[in-house]
This record gives structure tokens, C-alpha cells and sequence, in this order.
């Protein structure tokens, strides 16, 4: 069965740093393109970043030169490392597996809060 | 800016049809934009409904319906069930590695 299980995530203050994981299974994640989409509390969904299958990496301007989308093969795990956090960073960060262009099996998500 | 286009709300009665569309704040979308629609639950993740404009994703049922009408991609929900009540959100795909989300319709039956 594939499962994607998000974690890393929690309060963390204004400036500051947090890496989450998306620890997979029942498919190779350096197989597939994989994407982190975020929700902020009571707004929509949006699209963060993703990985190609052969290594690109593309961002979302809102988060282009903070955060880093990166993945482990020998652990089967995508990772998404986020700096200078701010505020409007504050929401549920989803990973899922990126086919035919759009999102295909998501994760069940880890909220991130960004605040003093 | 590109600004992806749905509208907030709508309303359905059961067992009745109901259109969401998915716009461009500027231009027309068509198959090359790749739209996908998911349904959301509170506090659950999303569930992809359709990709590729009008392929349904695994286990949905065929009540759901992805098409282009006019200058929109669009959703189609035939005999609304009442666990239908969802909010629905389109994505299109821009290119090189880049995906916009529109705002997201919460759908009412009743």
C-alpha cells in the first residue's frame, strides 16, 4: 500500500528554522516527482515545491531562497527544510506524490506554527 | 500574477447536478494547463478527484466529471450525495515547475 507519513513539525519562533520529513513507502520516492503543498489555518490550499524525478527542484515564489525540498533514497523519505521563517508560514504542510501533473496521493499532514 | 478563479460558494440540492469552474484571472485555460480538482474535508487532507482535465483518479465514483467549458476548466457533481459537502479546489499547472492553486468552492447540500 502506498503511505506517505509527514512529520517535523511544531511551534517554532519568527527568524527560525525547521526541517519536516515525509517518510514513504510502497513506492521509491527518487522514482517520482514529489511536492509539498501547505494550507494556512482556514485558507486554501498551496502549492510550496517540488522535486523531479532526476533531481530539479522548483519553488513557489513566496518561499524561493528559504526553503529547500530535498529526498533520501536510502531512506525512502522526502524532506523539506525551512529558514527564516515568518509568520504567513504558519499552516499544515502536506507532501504527495506528483503524477501527470497534479498531486496524486497525499499525506495526512504536520502543522507548522511560526509565532513568539 | 497569475490568479487561478473559482467561485467561494455554491449550493445544490440532492440528488441535482452542480458546474464548479476553475479560471485565469487572465487568458483561458485549456488541457494544456493540466487542471486536477480535490475535495476536502475538515481537517482531513485533500482526495484527488480528477487530473489531466477529465481522468478520474482511482476509486472515484462517475457521478464526478472533469471537462473544459468555454474559457474553464470545470467540475461536474451529478446526484449531489450529502457527503459531497466539501470544499473543492482546482490546480492548474503553469510550466516549468509550477502549480497555482485556485481559491476553493465550498459546496453546499441541501
Amino acid at each position: 500500500e502506498v503511505q506517505l507519513v509527514e512529520s517535523g513539525g511544531g511551534l517554532v519562533q519568527p527568524g527560525g528554522s525547521l526541517r519536516l520529513s515525509c517518510a514513504a513507502s510502497g513506492f521509491t520516492v527518487s522514482s517520482n516527482y514529489m511536492s509539498w503543498v501547505r494550507q494556512a489555518p482556514g485558507k486554501g490550499l498551496e502549492w510550496v515545491s517540488v522535486i523531479y524525478s532526476g533531481g530539479n527542484t522548483y519553488y513557489a515564489d513566496s518561499v524561493k531562497g528559504r526553503f529547500t525540498i530535498s529526498r533520501d533514497s536510502s531512506k525512502n523519505t522526502l524532506y523539506l527544510q525551512m529558514n527564516s521563517l515568518r509568520a504567513e508560514d504558519t499552516a499544515v504542510y502536506y507532501c504527495a506524490i506528483t503524477r501527470e501533473r497534479a498531486f496524486d496521493i497525499w499525506g495526512q499532514g504536520t502543522m507548522v506554527t511560526v509565532s513568539s | 500574477q497569475t490568479v487561478v478563479t473559482q467561485e467561494p460558494s455554491f449550493s445544490v440540492s440532492p440528488g441535482g447536478t452542480v458546474t464548479l469552474t476553475c479560471g485565469l484571472s487572465s487568458g483561458s485555460v485549456s488541457t494544456s494547463y493540466y487542471p486536477s480538482w480535490y475535495q476536502q474535508t475538515p481537517g482531513q487532507a485533500p482526495r484527488t478527484l480528477i487530473y489531466n482535465t477529465n481522468t478520474r483518479s482511482s476509486g472515484v465514483p462517475d457521478r464526478f466529471s472533469g471537462s473544459i467549458l468555454g474559457n474553464k476548466a470545470a467540475l461536474t457533481i451529478t446526484g449531489a450525495q450529502a457527503d459531497d459537502e466539501s470544499d473543492y479546489y482546482c490546480v492548474l499547472y503553469m510550466g516549468s515547475g509550477n502549480w497555482v492553486f485556485g481559491g476553493g468552492t465550498k459546496l453546499t447540500v441541501l
